[in-house]
């Protein structure tokens, strides 16, 4: 069935060190790759997300890349700051079809050390 | 703040009770999803309307349900509520089907007793 793995489920860096979050997505008419950001209390935020037809897309100081053969894709957070503290979350979906739910990761709690 | 906004942002009820969440969309978003939060199952997509017709379900107990109105808000109703429901439960909204960009609301925290 469809599935993404999340991975680290948690990760600590120093402020101003880059973090990395991988996903590997098992539905391979998946076409959506979206990024979202949860704070404590709140809904989870888009951040970022890229469509199969681009293998890279960089929005300040946040990145993502996919590799479609190898089912891939990682968010990259570089300068990080104590306020990127949160849980990220990547999801999967099919672009154009009847239904473009989200089938989401597991999620990884960052945690920016000041 | 997504623009999608969610009543009550909590509900604190007992087993066997019946809830009802509502949603509003952002203005023009003519699809809503519900997705529910716990800790055991991660973020799980329930259903999907889109213009007030159902266009996918996805892990949705049989005693909840769902509608959307011809306002374009939506509600999910839970019954015979157990201690396993309590959870997250989130709408989320889109422009229209086909295009995935989701902005979610801020949650209703659904506490059953």
């Amino acid at each position: 069935g469809e599935n993404v793995e999340q991975h680290p489920s948690t990760l600590s860096v120093q402020e101003g060190d880059s973090a990395v979050i991988k996903c590997t997505y098992s539905d391979s008419a998946s076409n959506y790759f979206p990024w979202y950001k949860q704070e404590l209390g709140k809904g989870p935020q888009l951040i970022i997300d890229i469509r199969s037809n681009v293998g890279e897309k960089k929005d300040q100081r946040i990145a993502v890349t996919l590799n479609k053969t190898a089912k891939h894709f990682s968010l990259h957070i570089t300068e990080t700051q104590p306020e990127d503290s949160a849980v990220y979350f990547c999801a999967a979906s099919r672009s154009g079809g009847a239904t473009n739910k989200l089938i989401f990761g597991t999620g990884t709690l960052l945690a920016v050390q000041p | 703040d997504s623009g999608v906004t969610q009543t009550p942002k909590h509900l604190i009820t007992a087993t066997g009770q019946r809830v009802t969440l509502r949603c509003s969309p952002r203005s023009g978003d003519l699809s809503v999803y519900w997705y529910q939060q716990s800790l055991d199952q991660g973020l799980q997509f329930l259903i999907q309307y889109y213009n007030g017709e159902e266009r996918a379900k996805g892990n949705i107990l049989e005693r909840f349900s769902a509608q959307q109105f011809p306002d374009l808000h939506s509600e999910l109703n839970l019954s015979s509520l157990e201690l396993g429901d309590s959870a997250l439960y989130f709408c989320a909204s889109s422009t229209r089907q086909g295009y995935n960009e989701q902005f979610f609301g801020p949650g209703t925290r659904l506490t059953v007793l």
